[in-house]
């Protein structure tokens, strides 16, 4: 079975600090991506990444940027975090151009 | 632009057939997922449609109809576990980022 995971289910964090998400998934997928979740917005597409070191920004890439130094692991950073970042993020990973698997989630919380 | 529609809330009855729709406008449209989110949980994989008709796969069945830019999910005999939101994906040309839809929320009633 597929698994990914990420690092923290829940995370409270201030305004202003430097706040990391990790993702990592154990089944060799080339494809990995950060979504966050939003009431009435659905799921939105951050930051894309195809390969190691290899990153597209997706529709909502402002206030982020990522990170990814291996294969399995991907990672997202906000560099200073503010309250509208409060929100569920959720990663996933693929193979191809086949289903997106998704971590459990993380849901941050911005003071 | 790309614009994806979905009900917000739906309720069924246990045993009985809900029919979910989803509508969608998009460039280089490239197939079609449904994925099934129960409260506080991770969005898992139902179905992909990228040719119009029916895929069967179960209790679940997904239509797609290109030329109408049109979907539906299917739920047969409906379970009390099925109360979860019902998210349509669409794949943006070929790549493999998907825009999703604000999901259908689904309660199931005894």
């Amino acid at each position: 079975d597929v698994k990914v995971t990420q690092s923290s289910r829940y995370l409270v964090k201030r305004t202003g600090e430097k706040v990391f998400l990790e993702c990592v998934q154990d089944m060799d997928h080339e494809n990995m991506f950060w979504y966050r979740q939003d009431p009435g917005l659905g799921l939105r597409l951050i930051y894309f990444s195809y390969d190691v070191k290899m990153k597209e920004k997706g529709d909502i890439p402002e206030g982020y940027s990522v990170s990814r130094e291996k294969k399995e692991r991907f990672s997202l950073i906000l560099e200073s975090a503010s309250t509208n970042q409060t929100s569920m993020y959720l990663c996933a990973s693929n193979r191809g151009k086949g289903e997106q698997f998704f971590g459990p989630g993380t849901r941050l919380t911005v003071l | 632009g790309q614009n994806i529609d979905q009900p917000t809330e739906m309720t069924a009855t246990e045993g009985a057939i809900v029919q979910i729709n989803c509508t969608y406008q998009t460039s280089g449209f490239n197939g079609l997922f449904w994925y099934q989110q129960h409260a506080g949980e991770a969005p898992t994989f139902l179905s992909y449609n990228v040719l119009d008709g029916l895929e069967e796969k179960g209790r679940f069945s997904s239509f797609l109809s290109r030329s109408k830019g049109y979907s539906y999910l299917l739920l047969k005999e409906l379970q009390m576990k099925d109360s979860a939101s019902y998210l349509c994906a669409v794949r943006r040309g070929d790549t493999d980022k998907l825009i999703f839809g604000t999901g259908t929320r689904l309660q199931v009633f005894p």
